[in-house]
């Protein structure tokens, strides 16, 4: 079964808007992780947010994580036609399984 | 190092036909995932391996499914026989084992499997 749960499933907007994606879980977890998939592609890791970190930045990407809600978000900062993609968190419970949840599909429009 | 390197990348096969799928991790890595994308169901995990050694298994879906790791370097996930509805991309991921200060998961480009 999934562990975790992306909202929204779709997103479109415009080049230079934000982008924000919601990820919750079900379980307690090591860490939690982004990834972005090109059509076509295999993913690519993104950020990694350990569960004892409540934010990290990477360029334009920054993610929060509560785990106490258990749930991530995923902000995308003046965003770019090149972003388009799907992107999924993965958890990571005690034992090093790398759980999916079912991804938001990004569309930025130029 | 080239990362992780799945063959083939398309794969079409005729129902009843044993599929196989080969992955080479990289290097140095501890653990190896094998997982399935549908639209329908999004990314599974099948199984994977620590060491080598079958961890977890709960995501195969049958016994025509199985996977092997005969060393460090190579593993195969293989269909016997196959049915249209395991057509999807198949993916093999590799990472360094937790615990570190780092576990992220390289991904190969996926093998397209096709069952017609």
């Amino acid at each position: 079964s999934q562990q975790g749960e992306e909202d929204p499933q779709a997103l479109s907007i415009q080049e230079g808007e934000n982008a924000t994606m919601n990820c919750s879980y079900k379980t307690s977890i090591n860490n939690l992780q982004w990834y972005r998939q090109n059509s076509g592609r295999g993913l690519v890791h993104l950020i990694l947010i350990r569960s004892n970190e409540r934010e990290k930045h990477s360029g334009r990407l920054r993610v929060t994580l509560d785990t106490s809600k258990k749930s991530s978000s995923l902000l995308i900062t003046a965003s770019r036609a090149a972003d388009t993609a799907s992107y999924f968190c993965a958890t990571v419970p005690q034992g090093g399984k790398l759980i999916f949840g079912q991804g938001t599909e990004l569309s930025v429009k130029p | 190092d080239a990362g992780v390197i799945q063959s083939p990348r398309h794969e079409v096969t005729e129902m009843g036909q044993e599929v196989t799928l080969r992955c080479k991790p990289i290097s140095g890595h501890d653990y190896l995932f094998w997982y399935r994308q549908t639209m329908m169901r999004g990314l599974e995990l099948l199984i994977y391996f620590n060491n080598n050694v079958p961890i977890d298994d709960s995501g195969m879906p049958e016994d025509r499914f199985s996977a092997k790791m005969p060393n460090a370097s190579f593993s195969t996930l293989k269909i016997q026989p196959s049915e249209p509805r395991d057509s999807a991309v198949y993916f093999c991921a590799s990472s360094l084992a937790p615990g570190g200060m780092n576990t992220e998961a390289f991904f190969g480009q996926g093998t397209r499997l096709t069952v017609v």
